[in-house]
């Protein structure tokens, strides 16, 4: 979705070094999250903020770090990557219509983070 | 514990209809169901939502039954494009309570 936009789109880092990753967003939506994807696999989340002052842990938040810096912006960090951290990595916003259960998340076009 | 069940790949025709079933035994009273489509090295996108009976839109039908314990995503004449993985949600937590998890979905071929 053309509306969160996610950079770099590419990046090779090699092991112990920190890196970050960028997610900012044009839908006005409070929720941001932060997935990874390996391949063949499912997206498991890393760490969720339901507005500026909210940071909560996800599935797999060992290793990562977040920050969001505004409510259009989300950072992922890697403090000191490693080799299996290797994976795709997404930024999603989504609506908050009120019911839980209904939202609708919008997907960036993802990071592709490559540990040597 | 995993709170929705789906066919891991399917493969169809060109022209023809799909029905991809996700069970979900333990839904709750408030759950909605939703669905995604992933196309290979892009974000998933969201395809429809629904509560009880049928959704329908541009995309696809959505058909619950009167139990909720099981739904069906339908695709009428999928193309080559419609290749995808699908992965179907329900409510905002798992059983584990690990917020909006997607499964391994199913991975549908469309053939010429």
């Amino acid at each position: 979705d053309a509306d969160v936009t996610q950079t770099p789109r590419n990046r090779i880092t090699k092991t112990g070094k920190r890196i970050m990753l960028e997610c900012s967003q044009t839908k006005g939506h409070d929720r941001m999250y932060w997935y990874r994807q390996d391949p063949g696999l499912g997206l498991r989340l890393i760490y969720y903020s339901f507005d500026v002052k909210d940071i909560n842990k996800g599935e797999i938040s060992d290793g990562y770090s977040v920050s969001r810096q505004a409510q259009a912006k989300f950072s992922l960090s890697l403090e000191s990557a490693i080799p299996n951290q290797t994976a795709l990595y997404f930024c999603a916003t989504s609506d908050h219509p009120g019911t839980p259960s209904r939202e609708k998340l919008f997907f960036g076009s993802g990071t592709q983070l490559s540990v040597l | 514990l995993a709170k929705t069940t789906q066919p891991i790949s399917m493969d169809s025709y060109e022209g023809q209809e799909v029905n991809i079933t996700c069970s979900h035994n333990n839904i709750a009273t408030n759950d909605y169901i939703t669905w995604y489509q992933q196309f290979p090295s892009q974000g998933p996108r969201f395809i429809i939502q629904g509560y009880k009976t049928k959704v329908t839109n541009e995309v696809a039908s959505l058909f619950i039954p009167a139990d909720r314990k099981s739904s069906t995503l339908s695709l009428p004449r999928v193309s080559l494009s419609d290749t995808a993985v699908y992965y179907c949600l329900v409510g905002d937590r798992d059983n584990a309570g690990n917020m909006l998890t997607f499964g391994g979905g199913t991975r549908l071929m469309v053939k010429p």
